[in-house]
């Protein structure tokens, strides 16, 4: 069956660094891969969206990879800010144009002053 | 634009009660979810609709229906409110199909704030 993994483990890092999210996956061949911001107590919120054939999407402060021979996306966040500090969620598409999406079950991100 | 709104905010049940969550959305979006997400697991889906008048079961359907009259209403009914079904509700929206390949306009689900219940 369809797994994702991210990594349950909260991430801690220093304000400033540059913070990684890994989203791996098994038995799935996504057309497209999304990552999401999740605050405490709201619903999640769209950042970014990598199709099968991009390598690397970049936007602001934020850069998302997809590697299909590895099953892996990478989430970073450059000159990270305790404003960012959330749970992030990687979500896959399928292909076909159907938009039934299988979501990770995220990783939360401290951003320490 | 108000985007998805659901209601209530919370809500306690006691087992064998029955309620609906409402959700609306004003951004004319095809595509409807349900979704809940427990502590340390993903979101779940639990019914979704690609139009008005049209539903699908998701992941975890058992428990509860759906209808779509409208575009923009799409309320999750809860039969017989069991312990299991403790979790915190989602509703998002989606533009729906914009051709053969993803976009990222029709594929963004937009979420709603979420509604907790509880059954004891």
């Amino acid at each position: 069956s369809q797994k994702i993994e991210q990594n349950s483990e909260a991430l801690n890092i220093q304000e400033g660094k540059t913070a990684t999210l890994t989203c791996n996956y098994t038995n799935y061949s996504p057309a497209y891969l999304q990552w999401y911001r999740q605050d405490p107590g709201r619903g999640p919120v769209f950042l970014l969206l990598i199709r099968e054939n991009e390598k690397e999407k970049r936007k602001e402060r934020l850069k998302v990879t997809f590697d299909t021979t590895l099953k892996q996306s990478l989430f970073h966040i450059t000159a990270s800010q305790p404003a960012d500090s959330a749970t992030y969620l990687c979500a896959l598409g399928p292909s076909g144009g159907y938009q039934k999406v299988t979501f990770g079950t995220g990783t939360k991100l401290q951003v320490i002053p | 634009n108000a985007g998805v709104t659901q209601t209530p905010k919370f809500r306690i049940l006691k087992i064998g009660q029955s309620m609906t969550l409402q959700c609306t959305q004003d951004m004319n979006h095809n595509y409807m979810y349900w979704y809940r997400q427990d502590p340390g697991m993903g979101l779940k889906l639990i019914y979704y609709s690609v139009g008005a008048g049209i539903t699908d079961k998701g992941e975890v359907p058992n428990g509860y229906n759906v209808s779509r009259s409208t575009t923009e209403d799409f309320p999750l009914r809860l039969e017989l409110a069991a312990p299991s079904q403790t979790s915190v509700y989602f509703c998002a929206s989606s533009y729906g199909k914009g051709g053969p390949l993803p976009t990222v306009r029709g594929d963004t689900q937009y979420f709603g704030p979420g509604t907790r219940l509880t059954v004891l």
